[in-house]
């Protein structure tokens, strides 16, 4: 069956460093989704890619769709107190009609 | 506050009681979502309608969990003779099918088995 995998499970940064999260799926994948979860929390949608090598920006986030449409990153530059939390990915497979969820990416901005 | 509501919020019950969950999602959706979510872990998808219509169901679902959606409005997550390993937080999420497939996520239920 598909599967989406992240990776770090865990980053912690210094208040203006950058910090990037991959997600991985092991089918191709009709579009991805971002999810942001703070803490007690529940997911927040971030953005969805759908094209093979698209790119988008929110502000200081940048979202990236890998040209096999199997892998996803996510770039925050120089993070804030307020990126704190949970970023998940979120995969629509083609032949599946339902959105499979990584295990997510905590993180954690020191002051 | 994104428009979806479930409850209850907390849920606390012994092993083998039955327990049932409420989801009301917005009003002009018409996908409706249920997840399972445990600590330091993604939502888990476990089933999902379109309208009245459950379209598919997680083959990690046990026969003790059964979802409705009567009218094509809100939703109803019951768990029959609940286990330990019930305990998780149950998400619900809401979705108008469109260009961005945005899912709205309600609060959640927090389910306690003792």
């Amino acid at each position: 069956g598909q599967q989406v995998m992240q990776i770090p499970q865990y980053q912690h940064v210094q208040e203006g460093e950058d910090f990037t999260t991959y997600c991985n799926s092991s089918t191709t994948l009709s579009n991805i989704q971002w999810y942001k979860q703070r803490p007690g929390g529940h997911p927040v949608f971030l953005i969805q890619l759908v094209k093979s090598g698209e790119v988008k920006k929110q502000k200081r986030l940048t979202f990236q769709f890998g040209e096999a449409k199997k892998n996803s990153s996510l770039h925050i530059t120089a993070t804030q107190t307020t990126d704190v939390g949970t970023y998940f990915c979120a995969g629509w497979e083609t032949s599946y009609d339902k959105v499979i969820f990584g295990p997510g990416t905590s993180l954690s901005v020191i002051p | 506050d994104t428009g979806v509501s479930q409850d209850p919020r907390h849920k606390i019950t012994k092993r083998g009681q039955n327990v049932t969950f409420r989801c009301d999602p917005i009003s002009e959706h018409n996908r409706l979502y249920w997840y399972r979510q445990t600590l330091g872990q993604g939502p888990e998808f476990l089933t999902y309608f379109q309208n009245e219509a459950q379209l598919e169901k997680s083959r990690l679902l046990s026969d003790r969990f059964s979802a409705e959606r009567p009218k094509g409005s809100f939703s109803t997550l019951e768990i029959q003779r609940t286990e330990q390993g019930d305990s998780a937080m149950y998400l619900c999420a809401s979705q108008r099918l469109a260009t961005n497939n945005e899912q709205f996520f309600g609060p959640g239920t927090r389910l306690t088995v003792l």
